[in-house]
């Protein structure tokens, strides 16, 4: 059973450009989340998908924004990027339901020149 | 808002000690509380959970007990291992679908284990 995939792993861009990133959830999962891990720090909330809707969203900008299919992937949007965008984005994948636990996939770690 | 503070590391022990990363938690509500581990070249994985009040999550050797009176929930374990080094992260999540729902965290503590 796979888990949580992520693609790309890495990826560079300029300021200014766009980026999209993607996610496939764990198997049976309907839920997915985005976070934002700068270097040395926690993982941030940016947003969760669920029947294809924002269910929730952090603190982020509006340049962030996302997608899930029909199939329960998500896509990730960043618009405008700026330095401070660089970091690794993490997905992760659940059930909605009380008490369920998150998965997380390995990352897409960003830089931004 | 929700915060998580957590101890700041890195924290260097040697085999077999005694290991507590304190957590302590602001919150408006009843969260459900967790830690996550993050093991060199890894992925995020949950380590324990407690969902209410007094409950205590535990899974390899480790335990966690939710102190609503003090709003922690320290990391503890009895005797550390070499492989147990890693970054451990405190989070919470506040809202109707518990763990499912955004989770905060901490920003984490480096834990060194020597032999």
């Amino acid at each position: 059973d796979a888990g949580v995939t992520q693609s790309p792993t890495h990826l560079i861009k300029t300021r200014g450009q766009q980026v999209t990133l993607r996610c496939s959830p764990k198997s049976g999962h309907d839920t997915v989340s985005w976070y934002q891990q700068a270097l040395g720090q926690g993982p941030q909330f940016i947003f969760q998908y669920y029947e294809e809707e924002e269910r929730q969203r952090g603190n982020f900008p509006d340049r962030f924004s996302g997608h899930q299919f029909p199939n329960y992937s998500s896509e990730l949007n960043v618009n405008a990027l700026l330095l401070g965008d660089s970091a690794l984005y993490l997905c992760a994948s659940s059930l909605l339901s009380f008490g369920e636990t998150q998965y997380f996939g390995p990352g897409t770690r960003l830089l931004v020149l | 808002g929700n915060s998580v503070t957590q101890m700041e590391g890195p924290v260097t022990l040697s085999e077999e000690a005694f290991l507590t990363i304190n957590c302590t938690y602001t919150a408006t509500g009843y969260p459900s509380l967790f830690w996550y581990v993050q093991y060199p070249g890894e992925g995020l994985q949950l380590l324990l959970k407690a969902t209410k009040a007094d409950d205590k999550g535990s899974n390899k050797g480790f335990e966690a007990t939710y102190r609503k009176e003090t709003t922690s929930f320290h990391l503890e374990k009895g005797s550390v291992q070499v492989s147990d080094s890693a970054v451990y992260f405190c989070a919470l999540s506040e809202g109707s679908g518990g763990g499912a729902d955004g989770l905060t965290f901490g920003k984490g503590t480096h834990l060194i284990i020597q032999p």
